[in-house]
Order: structure tokens, then sequence, then C-alpha cells
């Protein structure tokens, strides 16, 4: 079974771009998650979609972050325009269930994308 | 107040030893505690989970939970090379998971 992938792997853009990250969560799964860390911080949640909805994005920073996930399967983070506070690496996570419990359910993550921002 | 804590490291323990990473955490109401391990670049690859106080055994890995003292450990028995990562602890509250800042282990052959 493939796990969480994420497009790209890396990306190097100039402040006031736009880019967009990928996520493909594992079949099957209905949550998908965003996460960012920035240099050395902790890893910060963003937000969680169940299917297409979004559940929760309390995370987001500010409106430059749009995050759609149309069908239910991958999802993507749009950055526009850019700037140098949000060079980090994005992670996204998928988990099978949301009990909506606070034992929280096995979320299970990609490699990330590491975005810089010149 | 930080959510989770961890500390840094790195924290270096010769091949065959018993390495010990500690982790405590703000809210009292939290039940449930994960511990991931990264490698450079890598995903964070959940290692084990744990909701009771005590201990729980997965292998050569052991969890340890202290609920009145708002601290989760993970202890790595027979460490070896290869056990070299970041190893981060993970709170969750509903849907979002908390991360400290993980710790640095370093296994020396």
């Amino acid at each position: 079974e493939a796990g969480v992938t994420q497009f790209p792997s890396h990306s190097v853009i100039e402040k006031g771009q736009t880019v967009t990250l990928r996520c493909d969560p594992i079949s099957g799964h209905d949550n998908l998650y965003w996460y960012r860390r920035v240099m050395g911080k902790e890893i910060k949640f963003l937000l969680h979609f169940v299917k297409e909805s979004k559940q929760d994005e309390s995370g987001m920073p500010n409106n430059r972050f749009l995050a759609e996930r149309t069908g239910g399967t991958y999802s993507t983070l749009k950055v526009q325009p850019a700037e140098l506070e949000d060079s980090g690496v994005y992670f996204c996570a998928s988990s099978q269930t949301w009990t909506s419990g606070v034992f929280g359910d096995t979320q299970y993550f990609g490699p990330g994308t590491r975005l810089t921002v010149l | 107040q930080k959510e989770v804590e961890q500390n840094s490291g790195p924290l270096s323990v010769p091949e065959g030893a018993i390495a010990s990473l500690n982790c405590t955490y703000s809210d009292r109401g939290s039940q449930s505690f994960f511990w991931y391990r990264q490698y450079s670049g890598k995903s964070p690859e959940l290692i084990m989970f744990i909701y009771s106080n005590g201990d729980k055994e997965d292998g050569r890995f052991t969890a340890q939970l202290n609920k009145a003292s708002q601290y989760v450990s993970l202890l790595i028995r027979d460490s070896q090379p290869s056990d070299s990562a970041t190893y981060l602890c993970a709170v969750p509250n509903f849907n979002k998971f908390y991360f400290g800042s993980g710790t640095k282990l370093n296994v020396k052959p």
C-alpha cells in the first residue's frame, strides 16, 4: 500500500510568487491534514479535511493560504503571494477515521515539501 | 508555554545502550500520546502510541506514561546506529496533533 505522497519535494520561489503544493493521501483515508514546520520550530497544524470538507482550518496563518480537496482525494495548498516567513517544510498526513474524540486517530505522514521563499 | 516540550538534544548513546527520550505536555486533559521517528528528509514514521498510565512495550521500544506528572517517555533498548534520527512526541487534541520540537538521537558504533 502506497503511503502519503507529496509533490514537489522541494520548491524555491521568489517573494511574491505563487506556489502550489500537492498531497495524495493513503487510498481510502477520508481525513487529510496539513502541517508546517518552520526553521527551528515544532511541526504545527494548519488544517483538516474530512473528505472534501474543511473540518478545521484554525491553524491557517492568513488568507494568503488556500487549501482545497476537490472530490475528496488529493489536496492542494496554494500560497499566494508567498512571503519570506512562509519558508519551511509542509507536511501532509492522512488518517482512515476521525473519532472526534480527544484520543485522536493515528495520522500517517508524507515526506514533506521543503519551501524556500527568497 | 508550549503544549508539548522535548529536549532538542542531541542525545548521544553508545551502541547497545538504552536511550531515554522524554516529553512533557501542558494539557492535563490529554488522553493519548504518540511517538514518531523522523530520519532527515523523510516522513515522520509512527513508532507507537500509549493511552494508559504505565508502560507499553513493542519490541525494543517502551513507552512510559505518567499522567499525574504530565510526562511521557520512550525507551529504546539495545540502541543501534540505525536508530539515529529525530524522535517526535505528539499529543492529539481532537483532530490536531501538537508536536514537540523533537529530540535528535545519535547512536555511536
